[in-house]
């Protein structure tokens, strides 16, 4: 089962904030979070590991509960380039076999 | 940019063909996962290669199969297209212990009519 995201969608004003939740059915070991524009690949934001290490390359921010087995990414003082459709991401070998699942997807959209 | 390609970028098949999707990773990077992402959804895994073997694999049917060169490069094949094959397939490689921090490639949009 793929993680819940919510919400399914948002639109902000430039300059507002934003918060996007990953709810999963299993544990979580790590949660990955991109960002895709409309008709391109998705780009990679953040990394966030058991024990609270984050790691990435934007000024966003992340949280990881572990025991509630969610994640929340914070966008603060939104631009207009954040807009698109944020996945997170895990991965689950709970079958024996690696997957890697993506989740629901959150549509944000800033406007000026 | 990524660093990571793919060819075609666009191709049309009809029912029942077969068809090759490439990719080429990062410099560096030894692992590549394929996915297919259809319209409006989020990307399914169909499959990941770590040093030319398979990792694992989605819910995919074996008519989805790949390889991976010892160059890292890494090719999709499918059998027996069904117009539900109909999307963007997105690799995307990574390296080693992070192997889960990927850096996509610009996609291949596949039609199948």
């Amino acid at each position: 089962q793929q993680p819940v995201q919510s919400p399914q969608a948002v639109i902000l004003r430039e300059g507002e904030d934003a918060v996007i939740n990953c709810s999963s059915s299993k544990a979580l070991y790590s949660v990955h979070w991109y960002r895709q524009k409309h008709g391109e690949a998705p780009v990679f934001l953040m990394i966030l590991l058991k024990g609270g290490e984050q790691k990435g390359h934007e000024k966003i921010s992340a949280s990881f509960n572990e025991k509630k087995q969610q994640s929340s990414l914070y966008l603060t003082a939104s631009q207009l380039s954040y807009s698109g459709t944020y996945f997170c991401g895990t991965p689950d070998d709970t079958s024996g076999t690696y997957k890697y699942i993506f989740g629901t997807g959150t549509r944000l959209k800033v406007l000026a | 940019e990524t660093g990571v390609t793919q060819s075609p970028t666009h191709l049309i098949k009809t029912r029942g063909q077969q068809v090759t999707l490439r990719c080429s990773s990062q410099s560096g990077h030894n692992t590549v996962s394929w996915y297919q992402q259809a319209l409006g959804q989020g990307p399914q895994f169909i499959f990941q290669y770590y040093r030319e073997e398979e990792n694992g694999r989605g819910n995919f049917p074996p008519r989805f199969s790949g390889l991976q060169f010892p160059n890292y490069s890494s090719e999709l094949n499918v059998n027996a297209l069904e117009l539900d094959d109909s999307a963007l397939y997105l690799c995307a490689s990574s390296f080693g212990e992070e192997k889960e921090t990927q850096y996509f490639g610009p996609g291949t949009r596949l039609l199948v009519l």
